[in-house]
């Protein structure tokens, strides 16, 4: 099946540092999706990004379906930004299972 | 629209014991999903749904059943319960298997 893996899985940085995180995966894919799930476990979805480039405030995602990855960019960071950002995807193909990385756990300290 | 629903919270259970786990969603969304997650881990697919009455295994299907009788609600089966079944479960749902997934609150289950 489709590898999912995202980088760096650790990240410390100090409020108001920006950020990328990246996932790359091993085949084409339909859908790919960006979640930040909160140190209360809940999962907040951030980009439906299949292709293209989006932005939501400070954080915006960028596909590059041809070279297989996508990069979130996380600006002037928060403590609120604080957790673990998934990346997902579904890989062309049919079998609508979606694949999740391992998370990229970020800690912003005040 | 509520959005997608689980019920319970949390949940203690003794081994052997068995429960369901339930979701329901109210987006009219046609197919839907349970994850578990480990501590420290990511989300591995328990079983999914593409509509009402059609279920099919993930990637960890053993020890757990499923059932789709409506479009709205996917409930969650755990007969026998065991200590390796620790876990937090999501339920998510979405249009189509290429559409926007979206989460649950989550049920935080413990197997003593």
């Amino acid at each position: 099946g489709i590898q999912v893996e995202q980088s760096p899985p650790d990240l410390i940085l100090q409020e108001g540092a920006n950020s990328t995180l990246r996932c790359n995966f091993s085949d084409s894919v339909n859908n790919l999706q960006w979640f930040h799930q909160n140190p209360w476990g809940q999962l907040i979805n951030l980009f439906y990004i299949p292709s293209g480039t989006k932005q939501n405030g400070r954080l915006s995602a960028t596909t590059v379906a041809t070279e297989r990855y996508s990069l979130l960019y996380i600006s002037s960071s928060q403590t609120t930004d604080s957790g673990v950002y998934f990346c997902a995807v579904v890989a062309s193909g049919g079998s609508y299972i979606p694949t999740f990385g391992r998370g990229t756990s970020l800690i912003v300290h005040p | 629209n509520a959005g997608v629903t689980q019920t319970p919270k949390f949940r203690i259970l003794k081994i052997g014991q068995s429960m369901t786990l339930q979701c329901a969603q109210d987006m009219n969304h046609n197919y839907m999903y349970w994850y578990r997650q480990d501590p420290g881990m990511g989300l591995k697919l328990i079983y999914y749904s593409v509509g009402a009455g059609i279920t099919d295994k993930g990637e960890v299907p053993n020890g757990y059943n499923v059932s789709r009788s409506t479009t709205e609600d996917f409930p969650l089966r755990l007969e026998l319960a065991a200590p390796s079944q620790t876990s937090v479960y999501f339920c998510a749902s979405s249009y189509s298997g290429y559409n926007e997934q979206f989460f649950g609150p989550g049920t935080r289950l413990t197997v003593l």
